[in-house]
């Protein structure tokens, strides 16, 4: 079992719905939490990170840790066809330990 | 992006040839990574540093070696390159307050 699973999608949406997308984990250990966005043949851009329980907001993205649960989302509101892009959750845990899920495929149609 | 740089951006070599990669940041941070993505597999952990001269295994080290004599730069080398090491490799640092990771943008690797 992989320590971080994520679906691969891939998850399409209409112009300005809601995006929503989860990564759980198994390891208790991970402490600081990400959210990169990769286009095709780019590098991955670092969107959100977060290190408690609760929620983060940062324009129209949304964080949402729940280490109870063992489990993460990012939320994207008033997606736009730019938006289209591999999501990929990450986590450090202690001895900067760096674990990804495998990314979920995002396309928002106009 | 925290100032990383990756060299070359593409290569095509042949089977067989040793080839190295290079990863250089401009902000002294302590952790280095090398990754490599291709479809179906996400990004696999290759080597990792956590200061000069210290490395360590990931989950996909075969045919790979690391060297960080400088903390700037961590080097990546295919020993004798395979075409199953035909791949997109990525650097990643992690602020030394271990908070967040940034990357590179990739080295395109083709062996034919």
């Amino acid at each position: 079992q992989k320590e971080v699973e994520q679906d691969p999608g891939p998850l399409s949406v209409p112009e300005g719905a809601i995006v929503s997308l989860n990564c759980t984990y198994s390891n208790s250990a991970f402490q600081y939490f990400m959210w990169y966005r990769q286009y095709s043949r780019k590098g991955p851009e670092l969107l959100m990170y977060t290190y408690s329980s609760g929620n983060k907001e940062d324009g129209r993205f949304t964080a949402q840790v729940d280490k109870s649960s063992k489990y993460i989302s990012l939320f994207i509101r008033d997606s736009q066809p730019s938006d289209s892009a591999t999501y990929l959750c990450a986590m450090i845990a202690a001895g900067n330990k760096l674990t990804f899920g495998g990314g979920t495929r995002v396309l928002v149609k106009p | 992006d925290a100032g990383i740089t990756q060299s070359p951006r593409h290569k095509v070599t042949e089977t067989g040839t040793p080839v190295t990669l290079r990863c250089h940041q401009t902000e002294n941070h302590r952790y280095m990574y090398w990754y490599r993505q291709d479809p179906g597999h996400g990004l696999r952990l290759i080597h990792y540093s956590y200061g000069v001269k210290d490395t360590d295994k990931g989950e996909v080290s075969d045919g790979y070696s690391v060297s960080r004599s400088k903390t700037e730069d961590f080097l990546l080398t295919l020993e004798s390159a395979t075409s199953s090491q035909t791949s997109v490799y990525f650097c990643a640092i992690i602020r030394t307050e271990g908070t967040e990771a940034f990357f590179g943008q990739g080295t395109r690797l083709t062996v034919v």
